[in-house]
């Protein structure tokens, strides 16, 4: 058991641009979550996949997100036209069905200058 | 995150002291109730957690207690160590989606 991993640990970028991270959940997890966390505030939801499957999405996501998980493996979550709002940490989680634990990832720090 | 209230914001005790922290909801439909230890640069990881049909939970250091009609659950550290210094959420809820609280820095003073 190697963990959820995250990748890049850290991004910079310029506003306008695009972003794409990876997750890679722990391998026997079905259960994906995406969270946003800024400072001094706690992770906020963003989107769930059921294996491949997009089951839930947050009002948060707005149309500049999108999020994918083909073949129920990893995910990755892409920003388009990137903002300064939305500097954050992006936290990944897994878990498996019928078990609401969560395992977190370390999370992808992005800042947009 | 608007549906859970977590209190208190920051905390300060001495070695050997009972930190309590608080989570009010509001989602009645919530069936999972645990808490998070967050330190710095790392993501958050489970403490304890409760269903709602059971009023406390007890694990080594750490108790949950669960109050259904207030909706209210608490977080107990017995006998603090300076290595508990951390922030700690609350997050409500179950299955497809859980609500985080604001946290509560807690810092164990030796």
């Amino acid at each position: 058991d190697t963990g959820v991993s995250q990748d890049p640990r850290h991004k910079i970028t310029k506003r306008g641009q695009n972003v794409t991270f990876r997750c890679d959940p722990i391998s026997e997890h079905n259960r994906l979550y995406w969270y946003r966390q800024t400072l001094g505030q706690g992770p906020e939801f963003l989107t769930y996949f059921q294996n491949e499957a997009q089951l839930e999405k947050s009002r948060l996501l707005s149309d500049r997100f999108s999020a994918e998980r083909p073949k129920g493996s990893f995910s990755t979550l892409e920003i388009q036209r990137t903002e300064q709002g939305d500097s954050a940490m992006y936290l990944c989680a897994s878990g498996r069905s019928q078990v609401d634990e969560q395992f977190f990832g370390p999370g992808t720090r992005l800042t947009v200058l | 995150q608007q549906q859970v209230k977590q209190s208190p914001q920051s905390l300060i005790v001495q070695k050997g002291g009972i930190p309590i922290i608080n989570c009010a909801y509001e989602n009645t439909a919530f069936d999972y109730f645990p808490w998070y230890q967050q330190f710095p640069g790392k993501g958050p990881a489970l403490l304890i957690a409760i269903r709602p049909d059971v009023s406390e939970k007890k694990e080594g250091r750490f108790t949950i207690s669960f109050n259904k009609s207030a909706k209210q659950f608490s977080l107990h550290i017995m006998d603090s160590q300076p290595g508990d210094s951390a922030t700690y959420f609350c997050a409500p809820g179950g299955g497809n989606q859980f609500y985080f609280g604001t946290g509560t820095s807690l810092t164990v003073i030796p």
